[in-house]
């Protein structure tokens, strides 16, 4: 299995600023996703992070405001960019396992609760 | 849109079975079933997946339906601490490079 975690795993940060949020993983994977979920809300994908290559977002989010990057298998970082308060939500990075045992299984991270004043 | 629905909520006796129906009528002949659940204040956890066939593991049990349209997850002996949201997820494939999509999930209460 994949081991994953966050830093910050919380923050209170002011409308207007900027969070960089940083996900580490303890093996090599290719694919990487970013997801939001909102107060009381289901999970929604913002990305996905290939090493080497430009993220691809979902629909309703872009790059400017959720600039993402990629530089190694083992990490990602997510900023989001000019807060308002409906950015407060959980951010949760996720992976696809690599091992055959856990060939189909999509590991998350603990996530970082994001609370935007 | 998620491909699934479930009801919002189910409450269950404690050391007894739970039984979390998904119906997934659109469902496409290569697109697996998964199951995920989300603990307050977790990630996600992996439960089971399946094809066609019915499967088990430690967690749980994944009963589909012959046609497909359906499925039902079963915690056999539920506790306190399977008090979660269960996500039924049908996905194309059974690797990567195509992440879970989530619904709305059931909100499971085990109650003592």
């Amino acid at each position: 299995s994949a081991v994953i975690s966050q830093k910050p795993s919380r923050d209170i940060c002011q409308r207007g600023t900027s969070l960089t949020i940083q996900c580490q993983v303890d093996s090599q994977v290719t694919m990487m996703f970013w997801y939001r979920q909102q107060p009381g809300q289901s999970l929604t994908l913002i990305a996905t992070a290939n090493q080497g290559s430009e993220a691809t977002y979902e629909s309703g989010f872009v790059i400017d405001k959720f600039p993402i990057s990629r530089p190694n298998l083992t990490f990602s970082t997510l900023t989001v960019s000019n807060m308002s308060p409906e950015d407060s939500s959980i951010y949760l990075c996720s992976v696809e396992g690599g091992t055959t045992a856990s060939y189909n299984e999509q590991f998350f991270g603990p996530g970082t609760r994001l609370t935007v004043l | 849109d998620a491909k699934t629905t479930q009801p919002p909520s189910m409450d269950c006796a404690e050391g007894r079975a739970a039984n979390l129906p998904c119906n997934h009528s659109t469902i496409s002949g290569n697109e697996y079933v998964y199951w995920y659940r989300q603990i307050h204040s977790q990630g996600p956890q992996y439960i089971i997946h399946g094809l066609k066939n019915n499967e088990t593991n430690e967690m749980a049990s994944l009963i589909i339906t012959e046609d497909r349209k359906s499925s039902t997850l079963i915690l056999p002996h539920a506790t306190l601490r399977d008090t979660a949201v269960y996500y039924c997820i049908v996905r194309v494939s059974s690797s990567g490079n195509t992440p879970l999509v989530f619904g709305k999930g059931t909100r499971l209460s085990v109650i003592a």
